[in-house]
């Protein structure tokens, strides 16, 4: 159990299809993020949220749309996928305060056919 | 933009060998990070450094913060089979007050043969 709870672990979509990524973190912390982890390249960050306002669009494109309805909810939608975007999505979070690191969940494997 | 480089870029060792791995900037950092990723798991964090020349141990394992401020070491000693995955740097840039600017290594995969 990390503390940060990602669903579903595995998903198959066409490149029309709607889908949500969900993440719920179980630790009390008041900043959420969403990484895109593609193979052969660094973590790259996407999206920020603190105290369930968005701080951070590392320049995403607008078929990721996040949701932060709450300090521990995190919502990834996502519609009009293109194969590229096959990647392990991983949510973490922190305590907003400078020292704190960041905690991640186990990931959604993303595949867009 | 900013970067991280790690290396090796991949490591294949004898379980019992020790290990070491770095991480380089062309920039100032004042914090280091180093997690583990698992296959089919999320990053863990393994150690935190906060000042230059610290060096500070998790067991096996122990980190060192580059006295330039541009480099960090990881060393495991005595691998074992589930020592088996990537590890990671990261930190957020000095420039950047915020964590909310952490960057990644690319990492550095390890493979432990029993």
């Amino acid at each position: 159990e990390t503390g940060v709870t990602q669903t579903p672990r595995h998903l198959v979509m066409g490149m029309t299809n709607k889908k949500s990524l969900k993440c719920e973190q179980h630790l009390g912390h008041n900043a959420m993020y969403w990484y895109k982890q593609s193979a052969k390249k660094p973590l790259e960050l996407m999206f920020v949220y603190n105290f369930k306002e968005q701080t951070e669009n590392n320049s995403v494109p607008s078929r990721f749309s996040p949701e932060c309805p709450n300090s521990s909810h995190l919502f990834l939608h996502l519609h009009t996928l293109q194969p590229e975007d096959s990647a392990l999505y991983l949510c973490a979070s922190r305590q907003s305060s400078y020292n704190s690191p960041l905690h991640f969940g186990n990931g959604t494997r993303l595949t867009v056919t | 933009g900013q970067q991280l480089n790690q290396s090796p870029q991949s490591m294949f060792i004898q379980e019992g060998e020790d290990v070491s791995m770095n991480c380089t900037s062309s920039s100032i950092f004042n914090t280091w990070l180093w997690y583990k990723q698992d296959p089919g798991e999320g990053p863990v964090l393994l150690i935190a450094l906060y000042k230059a020349g610290e060096l500070t141990s998790n067991g096996r394992l122990t980190a060192q913060f580059g006295i330039t401020r541009k480099d960090s070491f990881l060393n495991i000693s005595a691998s074992i089979p589930s020592d088996v995955g990537i590890y990671f740097c990261a930190g957020p840039p000095s420039s950047k007050t915020s964590y909310d600017k952490v960057i990644f290594g690319p990492g550095t995969s390890l493979s432990v043969i029993p």
